[in-house]
């Protein structure tokens, strides 16, 4: 199976601020990653696919870069509603896996 | 607009069974493949299986936590997906989401619409 590491698993920050996030797989999956955000009772929502296509209506402070086994989600100017748990899917091979989150948190 | 519907989620004793069903609404449902995918209390996310499209014969895949207990299946007339559960345990507690996935380039990427969620609760 491949594994898919996210670090950090929590960060505090600030509105305005600019947060990456990393994802790394255990191998090669090209660019075969989506990033999915998720709000505390809500189901996940799509960000990013192809390792860095935007999803339609996702707004633009979102970025993702990446390929082979080192991935990025950037976002730019924090914003109130951008306070969630990120996470990172491989879809390169069965088992599709999930990185283990990222919270990102208020400071 | 795209709609994606779970129900059947409810307590079960261990060793028990529970059928889910993800009724989908606003795209042609037998060209997409769809995924189920659960979180346990307070954990991340685990994908659990796949229905392939029609046009791959509506295939199936599974984690290997699930694979053999779990069946995924399609009624393609109710535009319905469903997820039978059999001999369940406590490690099957968990909010169930189905979710369409794209088709891109000749890729799949999943999970561009989701539903609400069914919990699934494994307890005697």
């Amino acid at each position: 199976d491949i594994q898919m590491t996210q670090s950090p698993s929590s960060l505090s920050a600030s509105v305005g601020d600019r947060v990456t996030i990393t994802c790394r797989a255990s191998q090669d999956i090209s660019t075969f990653l989506v990033w999915f955000q998720q709000i505390p009772g809500k189901a996940p929502e799509s960000l990013i696919f192809a390792a860095s296509t935007l999803q339609s209506g996702v707004p633009s402070r979102f970025s993702g870069s990446g390929s082979g086994t080192y991935f990025t989600l950037t976002i730019n100017s924090l914003q109130p509603e951008d306070f969630a748990t990120y996470y990172c899917q491989q879809y390169k091979d069965y088992p599709l896996t999930f990185g283990g989150g990222t919270r990102v948190q208020i400071k | 607009e795209v709609q994606l519907v779970e129900s059947g989620g409810g307590l079960v004793q261990p060793g028990g069974s529970l059928r889910l069903s993800c009724a989908a609404s606003g795209f042609t449902f037998s060209d997409h493949y769809m995924d189920w995918v659960r979180q346990a209390p307070g954990k991340g996310l685990e994908w659990v299986a796949r229905s392939r499209d029609e046009a791959h014969s509506y295939t199936t895949e599974y984690a290997a936590s699930v694979k053999g207990r779990f069946t995924v299946s399609r009624d393609a007339s109710l535009n319905s997906l469903f997820l039978l559960m059999n001999g369940l345990n406590v490690d099957d507690t968990a909010v169930y989401y189905c979710s369409r996935v794209m088709t891109h380039s000749g890729t799949y990427p999943p999970g561009d619409y989701w539903g609400q969620g069914t919990l699934v609760t494994v307890s005697s």
